[in-house]
Formats: C-alpha cells, structure tokens, sequence
C-alpha cells in the first residue's frame, strides 16, 4: 500500500492560516487523498478528501497539484480549537486504511 | 443517530483475564472497523467486517483476540487472556459507502482498556 509522509509536528498561532503538507510519491491512480482530524480522547473524524486540483469544504480546503505526487490541507484561520493530530491517508475504495503517525498540530493563543 | 457506540468506555483488569469490547455501528452501516491505537504503533486496523462477514483479520495481532459481528447491530472484540501489552485505546468505525466520499469512516469514542 502506498504510504504517505508528513511532518511530525507544527504550531501556529490563533487567526493564522496553517498549511499541512503531505508526501506521497507512489500514489496510485485509483488513490484519492483522504484527511482526518483527531483530538484527544476522541475517534479520528473525516475532515476533506479530494482526487486532483482543489477542494473546498465549510472547515478546510485541499491542494492537489498535477502530479498528485503530494498535498497540502489549508485550514484558515486556526483557534485554539484545531489543536489536533492530522493523519493524511491513500483511499482506494479499499478498507484497509493506514493512518500513520499523523501531524501534531498545536495552536496558540 | 447516535453515531457509534462503543462500551465500555474505560476498562482495567489483570493479566490473564478475559475482556470483551462492545461496539454498536450506524444504523445503515455495512461495514464495521475495530482498529486498535498505542503510542508506539499509532493507529492499526485489526480487522473489519461486511454485511457481517470478516473480510480482512490480518491485522489481528495473535490468536488471543477474536472478533464477531452477530447482526448488524452488534460486534465484539475479544482478548483472552488478555496481556499488560494489550493496554491501548480501541476504536470501533463503521462506513457506508457513497458516492463522492470514498469510504468515510465514523469513528466510536473508543474504549481504554488497561491490563495489569
């Protein structure tokens, strides 16, 4: 299954726009490129998935260039409550998810 | 709905005991998920289900666990006997394939299980 990259960890600050870049060189074509929110205690949450170009939702948006080689979450204008892990995911209209590590996003006031 | 349910919520036993976890999926979902997360190993699926019929249990770590799925409505994951390494959070998702939003998954609040 391909596998994807992401950094570890990242702070903002509240009111800033963060961008959350994920790596997935072998990404296959039937792969859609799938986002998950989770905080503390609780279950991951779907948050945006997307195909190519750019998709747009009530809490993020999703930048997939051309090659679909890598993509970036936007989440604009970050409070206190985005602080979260952020798994990026390969989903191919298989089950078998792999979450990986994820993305420790920490938002400051 | 209720979104998933999952019980119980926290779990303490001692090594050698049998434990058995609770899960009530979406009402409509045909696909269950029991997925298993630690700090060392992060999120691992251990195995799902369809129409009630386990499809993949390769993520099952060992013989000690066990998982069913009666009706619709209902699964268990079981360990026995259960082992200090077992100590994780489990969660339970289920999923109703559509158009559009390939293979969304809703995720239970998990139960924390702790084993002494």
């Amino acid at each position: 299954l391909a596998k994807t990259t992401q950094p570890i960890s990242m702070d903002s600050y509240e009111g800033q726009e963060v961008n959350i870049t994920c790596s997935h060189n072998n990404i296959a074509t039937n792969d859609y490129i799938t986002w998950y929110q989770q905080f503390p205690s609780q279950g991951p949450r779907f948050i945006i998935q997307g195909y190519k170009t750019k998709v747009t939702n009530e809490v993020a948006s999703l930048f997939i260039p051309a090659d679909r080689k890598s993509s970036t979450l936007s989440l604009p204008r970050v409070s206190l409550s985005d602080t979260a892990v952020y798994y990026c995911l390969l989903t191919s209209g298989t089950y078998k998810y792999i979450f990986g590590t994820g993305t420790r996003l920490k938002v400051l006031a | 709905d209720a979104g998933v349910i999952q019980s119980p919520r926290h779990e303490v036993t001692e090594m050698g005991q049998e434990v058995t976890l609770r899960c009530k999926p979406i009402s409509g979902h045909d696909y269950l998920f029991w997925y298993r997360q630690t700090m060392m190993r992060g999120l691992e699926l251990l195995i799902y289900f369809n129409n009630n019929v386990p499809i993949d249990d390769s993520g099952m770590p060992e013989d000690r666990f066990s998982a069913k799925m009666p009706n619709a409505s209902f699964s268990t994951l079981k360990i026995q006997p259960s082992e200090p390494r077992d100590s994780a959070v489990y969660f339970c998702a289920s999923s109703l394939p559509r158009m559009g939003r390939d293979n969304e998954q809703f995720f239970g609040p998990g139960t924390r299980l702790t084993v002494l």
